[in-house]
């Protein structure tokens, strides 16, 4: 069974660019999650999607970062205008349920700098 | 709200010896808690879970991790060190019911010395 994964592995951009990133999550998985780990901190939480639905977004530092999921399979994260503070790495999970014990299963993450 | 403190930013033992990766967390209900590992250039990888029931886990590469909550800690163990084990591990606490709300600790990078 094909694992979570992510692209680009890394992304190189200059402050102001436009940056997206993809995320395929475990075939049939209806839960999918955003999490970001900016240098030197630890990893938070961005936001979760149950299927199509945003079911919590609490996580998204701001209207610059777009998340969406499209027939509830893969996800796009897009960072617009990039800032400086962006960069880190963006990782993406996937878990079967929708409440109780699931694990959630990561993928190898995006490497984001903005110079 | 649940966090999530790990005691050292960096490990570092033999092969062959004990390993200890220290966690303590904090949690206003039953929490559920988990060890990640991600190894370069890899995804996180789920070592193990506590999940309420058995207080003792045991999760895979022959770690294991207790649960103590008079300590409020889920330190993570394994009798013997492999090479293969040098990777940074991540504790991480989730209140019961609701894993979308994951609070992960910054990270215990652990080195093997031959």
């Amino acid at each position: 069974e094909a694992g979570v994964t992510q692209f680009p592995s890394h992304s190189v951009i200059e402050k102001g660019q436009t940056v997206t990133l993809r995320c395929d999550p475990i075939s049939g998985h209806d839960n999918l999650y955003w999490y970001r780990r900016v240098m030197g901190k630890e990893i938070k939480f961005l936001l979760h999607f149950v299927k199509e639905s945003k079911q919590d977004e609490s996580g998204m530092p701001n209207n610059r970062f777009l998340a969406e999921r499209t027939g509830g399979t893969y996800s796009t994260l897009k960072v617009q205008p990039a800032e400086l503070e962006d960069s880190g790495v963006y990782f993406c999970a996937s878990s079967q349920l929708t409440r109780g014990l699931e694990t959630q299963y990561f993928g190898p993450g995006t490497r984001l700098l903005v110079l | 709200a649940q966090s999530v403190t790990q005691l050292d930013s960096h490990v570092s033992v033999s092969e062959g010896t004990p390993v200890l990766l220290r966690c303590n967390y904090s949690s206003s209900y039953s929490p559920s808690l988990f060890w990640y590992v991600q190894h370069p250039n890899k995804g996180l990888q789920l070592l193990l879970k506590y999940t309420s029931a058995a207080t003792l886990v045991k999760g895979i590469n022959g770690f294991e991790a207790e649960f103590k909550k008079s300590e409020t800690s889920f330190h993570l163990t394994k009798p013997s060190a492999h090479m293969s084990d040098a990777a940074e591990y991540f504790c991480v606490v989730s209140d019961w019911g609701n894993n979308n709300d994951m609070r992960f600790g910054a990270g215990t990078r652990l080195t093997v010395k031959p």
